[in-house]
């Protein structure tokens, strides 16, 4: 069945840029989603349609794409951006999705 | 206000069957695709399911580990979408969310355990 790669880890200092990559042949043609999810809480949208951000989200937060990978980059990281980060996206035919596995981020 | 929360949880048998409920407040269920997706203890999110909002058919479509075992269904009269499970597993376990992707409840803990 379709599967999405992300990094199991990133660590990155504050102030810095973190960069996420999600993996998966269906990426060329279908969108993407970002979210995350911190210990206890349920997961958060953070970008849909591979780059768009919903109402709320910080701007430091953006999307984007390139062939079978799409990336998610967090600029200026600050402390509370720790926590665990999930792509998602649909097999080729539509008739599923699937989440990466993903990456937890540390902020150093 | 938009709120999703869900319940039915539970321990049950394997070979048992479960369902869940999700109570949505603040917008209207036909309106919305709405899915449900898992997460074993420790582990990441898994999707299991969705079915369309009305105008685009209200179809369902399921994870193929949970095809063929779940249904998701929704009774629009009291704004609740469901999710009926069937010959359960023990990989079945995990906290269950509904969601709208934007909008997510707080989950509900299903425990497969003989």
């Amino acid at each position: 069945s379709y599967e999405l790669t992300q990094p199991p880890s990133v660590s990155v200092s504050p102030g810095q840029t973190a960069r996420i990559t999600c993996s998966g042949d269906a990426l060329p043609g279908k969108y993407a989603y970002w979210y995350h999810q911190k210990p206890g809480q349920a997961p958060v949208l953070l970008i849909y349609e591979d780059s768009k951000r919903p109402s709320g989200i910080p701007e430091r937060f953006s999307g984007s794409s390139s062939g079978t990978t799409v990336t998610l980059t967090i600029s200026g990281v600050q402390a509370e951006d720790e926590a665990d980060y999930y792509c998602q996206s649909a097999d080729s035919s539509g008739s599923y999705e699937v989440f990466g596995g993903g990456t937890k981020l540390t902020v150093l | 206000e938009v709120q999703l929360v869900e319940s039915g949880g539970g321990l049950v048998k394997p070979g048992g069957s479960l369902r869940l409920s999700c109570a949505v407040s603040g917008f209207t269920l036909s309106d919305a695709w709405m899915s449900w997706v898992r997460q074993a203890p420790g582990k990441g999110l898994e999707w299991v399911g969705r079915i369309k909002n009305k105008s685009d058919g209200g179809t369902t479509d399921y994870a193929p580990p949970v095809k063929g075992r779940f249904t998701i269904s929704r009774d629009d009269s009291t704004n609740t979408l469901y999710l009926q499970m069937i010959s359960l597993e023990t990989d079945d376990t995990g906290l269950y969310y509904c969601t709208t992707a934007i909008r997510w409840g707080q989950g509900t803990l299903v425990t497969v355990s003989s």
